[in-house]
């Protein structure tokens, strides 16, 4: 079955960089859109960015544009979030999601990303 | 983008129907037929309930149903379960090729 794991969460300090990565299991990785999509605590759903299945097309949200990077390796089944000058609106549990601009079919469990001094 | 405008909270009863609205504009839910819904329990992952508006994935109850009307899509739950007490989330695609997401709406079931 799919199954989505993310991982690389923790606590930074303002300005600070932070690399989140999923896992991803029972699916051909390599034919699908991938997402990045948080939730600040006790707050709603914010997607942040999105990369096509080959990563030839990315978007992100003008929230952190310019200072986050999705990317993602076919060969190693695996998604990545570079993460850098993070603020404290950062703060967030971020899940990868399965399947593009329009819908997001399955996510991880989650990984909870703090950025604090 | 601005988040898609939902109502921050509705209630009913068990057995009864209750309707979640999620309104935004001709560059998203009204411009295309790409809305999703999501149920999120407490310390859980999001779960799509219902996507292309209308459409359920494998395994979600037919209690389940979209909608949607010019700008404004709905999500109709009927047959209340103490189970569906949850936060409902709709996302729809926009003009700018990204998606948004509703504020989210807490269901209480009495």
């Amino acid at each position: 079955q799919v199954q989505l794991v993310e991982s690389g969460g923790g606590l930074v300090k303002p300005g600070g960089s932070l690399r989140l990565s999923c896992a991803a299991s029972g699916f051909t990785f390599s034919d699908y859109y991938m997402n990045w999509i948080r939730q600040a605590p006790g707050k709603g759903l914010e997607w942040v960015s999105y990369i096509s299945s080959s990563g030839s097309t990315i978007y992100y949200a003008d929230s952190v544009k310019g200072r986050f990077t999705i990317s993602r390796d076919n060969a190693k089944n695996s998604l990545y979030l570079q993460m850098n000058s993070l603020r404290a609106e950062d703060t967030a549990v971020y899940y990868c999601a399965r399947d593009g601009a329009a819908v997001a079919g399955y996510w991880g469990q989650g990984t909870l990303v703090t950025v604090s001094s | 983008q601005s988040a898609l405008t939902q109502p921050a909270s509705v209630s009913g009863s068990p057995g009864q129907s209750i309707t979640i609205s999620c309104t935004g504009t001709s560059s998203d839910v009204g411009g295309y037929n790409y809305v999703s819904w999501y149920q999120q329990h407490p310390g859980k992952a999001p779960k799509l309930m219902i996507y292309d508006v209308s459409n359920r994935p494998s395994g979600v109850s037919n209690r389940f149903s979209g909608s949607k009307s010019g700008n404004t899509a709905s999500l109709t739950i009927s047959g209340l379960q103490a189970g569906d007490e949850a936060d409902y989330y709709c996302s729809s695609y926009t003009s700018s090729s990204t998606p948004v997401f509703g504020g989210g709406t807490k269901l209480t079931v009495l």
